[in-house]
């Protein structure tokens, strides 16, 4: 299994600019997330996905949008890049299986939005 | 809400010193409890877990209990090598409902030769 593979690894945008950062993960999850990672902090939880059809906002959804129409995939749409949105960018999934669920994370994407 | 709260940054060591991160939280019912680690340019990957009160994760030397009593989860080393270095996050998901985990903020740890 290749597990959790994020495109592309690096991506710089200028303002007003849009692009999909791509998620796939090879594991049957039904679960999968995206995430964004500021210098410094934690992870904000942007969108997640709870099969395929069925998304719902996490805490910071404002300027993304997400699709899920498979299980494997679940792509992060930027609409306007805005400077603000400059992050590294992870996606996850869960097999949602029992108490001792683990969250697999993907390498992540480098957004730079100049 | 459910919160997680760990240890400030960075944490500094020489080679085989002891290691301790805390962690504590806060969250209603039995929550399942982690560590992941993040080494410089990569994502996050689970280091252990721990899913009801007194169960011990370990993993590569590391070790962290899960404490109901005092809602912590430190992580533990006895003898940390350079190859430590890395970001730990400490991180919970609730008892029933949402799959939505809750993570901390992260703990910086330099190992120094």
């Amino acid at each position: 299994n290749a597990g959790v593979t994020q495109t592309p690894k690096f991506r710089i945008l200028k303002i007003g600019q849009s692009m999909t950062l791509q998620c796939t993960q090879d594991m049957n999850h039904n679960y999968m997330y995206w995430y964004r990672q500021d210098p410094g902090m934690g992870l904000k939880l942007i969108y997640y996905s709870v099969g395929a059809g069925i998304t719902d906002k996490g805490e910071v959804p404002n300027g993304y949008n997400v699709s899920r129409s498979t299980t494997e995939d679940f792509p992060l749409r930027l609409e306007l890049a805005a400077p603000s949105q400059t992050s590294v960018y992870f996606c996850a999934s869960i097999l949602r299986q029992g108490r001792s669920d683990t969250q697999y994370f993907g390498p992540g994407t480098r957004l730079t939005v100049l | 809400g459910d919160s997680v709260t760990q240890m400030e940054g960075p944490v500094t060591l020489s080679e085989e010193a002891f290691l301790t991160i805390n962690c504590t939280y806060t969250a209603t019912g039995y929550p399942s409890l982690f560590w992941y680690v993040q080494y410089p340019g990569e994502g996050l990957q689970l280091l252990l877990k721990a899913t009801k009160a007194d169960d011990k994760g370990s993993n590569k030397g590391f070790e962290a209990t899960y404490r109901k009593e005092t809602t912590s989860f430190h992580l533990e080393k006895g003898s940390v090598q350079v190859s430590d270095s890395a970001v730990y996050f400490c991180a919970l998901r609730a008892s029933g409902g949402s799959y939505i985990p809750t993570f901390g903020r992260g703990t910086s740890l330099i190992v120094h030769p």
